[in-house]
């Protein structure tokens, strides 16, 4: 069965550092993959998605993230972390070749951002 | 920006009750899903609903679910007698398309069973 692993359930940065969220996913083939995050009181909003081609896609907000087959993974990454970053993060997978284009998630990693 | 807007916001109802969540999806789309998280849960998959029927749904959507598209805006989720375990965050979205494409969230319902 397809899953979804975020290793980090709760994660702290200072302001201005790097960030990087992990996920980890488990299926049969390639799937589709996407990163949501979530602020308080609002819906999931997509960040960035892979389909195919280049492994490293680029998102919104600056963030980027990196397939790697290898290792079953799609890290989401960010340079530099601004306090407005805050918030939770989804990572999700689709299914190729499926017909209802449902997604299946993890369990989500809340950033805090120190000052 | 289009957005997919969903109400109540909060919902508090006694167990056995019957709720319904709505959702208006965003107007050009053709997908609709319905996904609930559970405090401290994953975010799961419920239902997908295209051209007026199921498409596919989960083993949590049980006989006590129905959704449905009463018009040519709404897209609803009924739950005919809410049980404790009902309680969670529920998630409208939609897409154009389906497989591949992104899915458009709104703010979710609070539905607290009490």
């Amino acid at each position: 069965a397809q899953s979804v692993t975020q290793p980090d359930i709760h994660i702290t940065v200072s302001e201005g550092a790097s960030l990087e969220l992990r996920c980890n996913y488990s299926y049969g083939a390639t799937p589709y993959l996407f990163w949501y995050v979530q602020s308080p009181g609002q819906g999931l909003q997509l960040l960035l998605k892979y389909f195919s081609g280049d492994t490293l896609v680029q998102g919104i907000k600056g963030f980027e993230a990196e397939f790697k087959r290898s290792q079953s993974s799609f890290n989401l990454r960010k340079p530099s972390v601004h306090w407005s970053d805050a918030a939770e993060y989804f990572c999700a997978v689709g299914e190729r070749g499926g017909n209802t284009g449902k997604l299946i998630f993890g369990q989500g990693t809340t950033l805090q951002v120190k000052p | 920006e289009p957005e997919v807007t969903q109400t109540p916001s909060h919902q508090v109802t006694q167990m056995g009750q019957e709720v319904i969540l709505r959702c208006v999806p965003i107007s050009n789309h053709l997908y609709f899903y319905w996904y609930r998280q559970i405090l401290g849960q994953k975010v799961e998959f419920l239902v997908s609903f295209y051209n007026n029927e199921i498409s596919e749904k989960s083993e949590i959507f049980d006989d006590q679910f129905s959704v449905e598209r009463p018009d040519g805006s709404n897209f609803t989720l009924k739950i005919r007698s809410t049980k404790l375990e009902d309680s969670a965050m529920y998630f409208c979205a939609s897409s154009e398309t389906r497989v591949g494409e992104t899915q458009y969230f709104g703010p979710g319902t609070r539905l607290l069973v009490l």
